[in-house]
């Protein structure tokens, strides 16, 4: 069964210094999703990605974060400058061809961040 | 706006006895998908059912129903015959329908469920 894979699975990293987390959604996929869940709380959207650009974000994603999908394949998120309330576990997801309200989005299995 | 509302933040059930995990919403939209995840300790989040705002009826995956009372704007989840395996984080989320069609999934607080053998 197809499924979404995220890389690294644990990332541990300095104040003030940049991260990327990869993800390669299911192949034919067009919608793609970040989310992310600080430790014990809800989780929370970021920001969704179609067509090559950025489609929805939060208020959440600020100037520090930035998407791309750089090849067929991969999606990734960067972090400028993690700052401590970064560190979380960040999910990333993805939905078929119509992105609907009516199409679950399938949930890759985390990168937790951890920022000291 | 949406909003999800999951009063229950933890619950106990015995083994092999039936759950229900409330879940209300609010929304504006005409068209909306509700959809419960799990989560367990492990950290990943598991697709368990779905419901569209135009289904008369409730959506059933195995054990997993769906109670959908459309005028009381509520969701339930009900699991049947719960195991062990089933101690898990539960939550509920909505899509809505907004201008573009690429509409985010908002999440409730989430229900922790514990099964007691």
């Amino acid at each position: 069964e197809p499924e979404v894979t995220q890389t690294p699975s644990h990332q541990v990293t300095q104040m003030g210094q940049e991260v990327i987390l990869r993800c390669v959604p299911i192949s034919n996929h067009l919608y793609f999703y970040w989310y992310r869940q600080i430790l014990g709380q809800k989780v929370e959207f970021l920001v969704s990605f179609y067509n090559n650009e950025i489609s929805e974000k939060s208020e959440i994603f600020d100037d520090q974060f930035s998407v791309e999908r750089p090849d067929g394949s991969n999606f990734t998120l960067k972090i400028r400058s993690t700052k401590l309330e970064d560190s979380a576990m960040y999910f990333c997801a993805s939905s078929g061809a119509s992105g609907g309200p009516h199409n679950e989005q399938f949930f890759g299995p985390g990168t937790r961040l951890t920022v000291l | 706006a949406q909003k999800i509302t999951q009063t229950q933040p933890g619950m106990f059930v015995q083994e092999k006895e039936a759950v229900t995990l409330d879940c209300t919403y609010d929304t504006s939209d005409q068209s909306y998908g509700l959809f419960w995840y799990k989560q367990p300790s492990s950290g990943e989040m598991i697709f368990l059912i779905y419901q569209g705002s135009y289904d008369e009826q409730n959506a059933t995956e195995g054990r997993y129903s769906l109670n959908f009372q459309k005028a009381r704007k509520s969701a339930n989840l009900v699991i049947s015959a719960s195991q062990l395996g089933d101690s898990a984080m539960y939550f509920c989320a909505m899509r809505g329908a907004t201008a573009g069609g690429y509409q985010k999934v908002t999440f409730g607080t989430g229900t922790k469920l514990q099964v007691i053998p």
